[in-house]
């Protein structure tokens, strides 16, 4: 089984829809992400959690929201669908390995693949 | 938000020839550089975690070198294999408690 995993893997939805996208891990990490993948854009950072009671907005948060519900889950939602949100979207980990910023390797979920029509 | 370049965007080498590109990042307040190997149809995987100006690290054929104070880091292949096709990507942690702020990539075709 996979250490951070996402539901669901595959989810086609309408404009206006709200639709959230989960992830659980047991890495035991206290750090969470949700990045978005684009073609031609790399991984953009939407949302961060550093632990339970700790949310941070990423590069482009608007149009999202994200709830830290226990150091393993973090979900991110899409409170009404839009078609520019279609995307390829990865949650990922990290350990916090020391002081003066974040050192720790990111390990990411298989993605979820979001279509908007 | 910071600029994390990566050149060139698409490379197509042939197998066996070796192989570089190029990671550039701002060089103040520099904390870590990471290199991360994403192939198709699977989620992207850390290749090397940098810390150190100077600092040279190597897995198997792959290895990257790390210069902090001119803000830039070379990830190179050697004889390369159709298995190393993939997107290569680096990051830079933002500082203070951003995430990781990714270049584009550089999409690594390796022909037989």
């Amino acid at each position: 089984d996979a250490d951070v995993t996402q539901t669901p893997r595959n989810r086609i939805t309408k404009t206006g829809k709200r639709i959230m996208l989960e992830c659980s891990q047991t890495k035991g990490h206290d750090r969470m992400y949700w990045y978005r993948q684009d073609p031609g854009l790399g991984l953009q950072l939407i949302y961060y959690s550093f632990d339970v009671k700790d949310i941070n907005k990423g590069e482009i948060s608007d149009g999202y929201s994200v709830s830290r519900q226990a150091q393993a889950k973090f979900s991110l939602s899409l409170e009404s669908a839009i078609p520019n949100q279609t995307a390829l979207y990865f949650c990922a980990t990290s350990d916090w390995e020391g002081s003066g910023g974040d050192t720790g390797e990111l390990f990411f979920g298989e993605g979820s693949r979001l279509t908007v029509l | 938000i910071l600029n994390v370049e990566q050149s060139p965007q698409s490379l197509h080498v042939q197998e066996g020839d070796s192989t570089n590109f190029t990671c550039s990042f701002p060089s103040s307040n520099f904390y870590a550089l990471h290199w991360y190997r994403w192939e198709t149809a699977k989620s992207p995987e850390a290749l090397f975690v940098m810390t150190l100006n100077g600092d040279e690290k190597k897995k198997g054929r792959i290895s990257a070198t790390l210069n902090t104070k001119e803000g830039y880091s070379y990830l190179y292949i050697k004889g390369s294999q159709p298995e190393d096709s993939a997107t290569y990507l680096c990051a830079f942690p933002g500082g203070g408690a951003d995430g990781l702020t990714f270049g584009k990539g550089t999409h690594l075709i390796i022909q037989p």
